[in-house]
């Protein structure tokens, strides 16, 4: 089964509102990802976050993560119509080590109206 | 720096045709994922290969489907008399250091089975 699970799967919001999407997961992980796909592109990487860590920025990107309650969240700040995408979650397990596959949830559909 | 090149983009094969969809990981990269996506669905993991060995290949279905990374050249995902279940996009990533930092991705190759 999918390791992390995104909510809400698709979230509507105007231009220059936040957006903040979440994650769950089930295991012990060694650190969770968050990716972003555009229509028809491959994904790419936005920030990784560790499980020793609690809090990560990158530019407008702040994501948490809270390991007591197995979750996750992103929040874009001050959204543009581009960052209109898909953002998924991923996971890379704790005990198999750095030979892990990252395991991704189904994704949340992010629109942002101009 | 090249990024992770996969091709073709687009393959059409009719059913009972064999798939070759290739993918050369960045430069220095020695680890690649294969995963699988249809529409409105997240990525399924199906491989991780290092150089010349496979790590995991737990999602990878029994029958018809095989991968490889060898020694020289790009990473093989290779699909046997193929059937109409098989259309989707195929992605491939690759990583320095396996799960422990950032995949990059190509931008799919989509299979189309007629």
């Amino acid at each position: 089964s999918q390791q992390g699970e995104e909510d809400p799967q698709a979230l509507s919001i105007q231009e220059g509102e936040n957006a903040t999407m979440n994650c769950s997961y089930k295991t012990s992980i060694n650190n969770l990802q968050w990716y972003r796909q555009n229509s028809g592109r491959g994904l790419v990487h936005l920030i990784l976050i560790r499980s020793n860590e609690r809090e990560k920025h990158s530019g407008r990107l702040r994501v948490t993560l809270d390991t007591s309650k197995k979750s996750s969240s992103l929040l874009i700040t001050a959204s543009r119509a581009a960052d209109t995408a898909s953002y998924f979650c991923a996971t890379a397990f704790l005990n198999t080590g750095a030979n892990s596959k990252l395991t991704f949830g189904k994704g949340i559909t992010l629109s942002v109206r101009p | 720096n090249a990024g992770v090149m996969q091709n073709p983009r687009h393959l059409v094969r009719r059913r009972g045709q064999e798939a070759r969809l290739r993918c050369s990981p960045m430069k220095g990269h020695s680890h690649v994922y294969w995963y699988r996506q249809l529409p409105e669905e997240g990525l399924k993991f199906m491989v991780y290969l290092q150089k010349e060995n496979i790590i995991d290949e737990s999602g990878m279905p029994k029958e018809r489907f095989s991968a490889e990374f060898p020694k020289e050249g790009p990473s093989i995902l290779r699909i046997q008399q193929v059937v109409r279940g098989d259309s989707a996009a195929y992605f491939c990533a690759s990583s320095p250091s396996g799960s422990y930092s950032p995949l990059h991705f190509g931008n799919g190759t989509r299979l189309t089975v007629t």
